[in-house]
């Protein structure tokens, strides 16, 4: 089945910096990449999705990039604020209705004020 | 996401004792899950059902079982609770081709404690 591995773990950038985190998948067929947001206490909640069609999408201060090639693909944060702090998911489906995802381990984004 | 409710928030019990955790939803979706969070290991799909008939395991269903009792209830039974079934318990849905196509709607999970 797919796997994905998600870097790093935990994150801490100052705030107006840009944060990265990374994602990679091992099964050519997933098509549908989202990134989840979870607030304490809360449960995820997407921000942004990119699908195998397109290599970037960005909407405001984020953006995803998709290398299929590599089979990796990246989430982007720019001018970082504290409210930007959260656990951040990737994950990877296949199927044009994304009906199964297999999620990253998290990253724990700190940013500091 | 309010659509999306799970109950009990809180659970603590037993090893041995028979818990279920029930998810409603108003989002009119045809698609539910059930997802196990553990510190480090994201989420871990436990089982998943894409209609009200229809039932599938994930990675991870060993010592639990599921309920469709309708396209808006979707219920996850621990049989026999053990300690590492400790964890934190999301119930999520998806629309199965309207609207936005592929995000999952997550519920704001229930955090279950098996002494």
């Amino acid at each position: 089945g797919e796997n994905v591995e998600q870097h790093p773990s935990t994150l801490s950038v100052q705030e107006g910096d840009s944060a990265v985190i990374k994602c990679t998948y091992s099964d050519s067929a997933s098509n549908y990449f989202p990134w989840y947001k979870q607030e304490l206490g809360k449960g995820p909640q997407l921000i942004i999705d990119i699908r195998s069609n397109v290599g970037e999408k960005k909407d405001q201060r984020i953006a995803v990039t998709l290398n299929k090639t590599a089979k990796h693909f990246s989430l982007h944060i720019t001018e970082t604020q504290p409210e930007d702090s959260a656990v951040y998911f990737c994950a990877a489906s296949i199927g044009t209705n994304a009906g199964k995802s297999t999620f990253g381990d998290g990253t724990t984004l700190t940013v500091k004020p | 996401d309010a659509d999306v409710t799970q109950t009990p928030r809180n659970r603590i019990t037993k090893t041995g004792k028979r818990i279920m955790l029930e998810c409603s939803q108003t989002k009119g979706h045809d698609r539910m899950y059930w997802y196990r969070q553990d510190p480090g290991l994201g989420l871990r799909l436990i089982y998943y059902s894409f209609d009200v008939k229809d039932i599938n395991k994930g990675e991870i269903s060993d010592g639990y079982s599921v309920s469709r009792q309708a396209q808006a209830k979707f219920s996850l039974s621990l049989e026999s609770a053990i300690p590492n079934q400790t964890a934190l318990y999301f119930c999520a849905t998806s629309d199965r081709g309207r609207g936005r196509v592929g995000e999952q709607f997550f519920g704001p999970g229930t955090r279950l404690t098996v002494l």
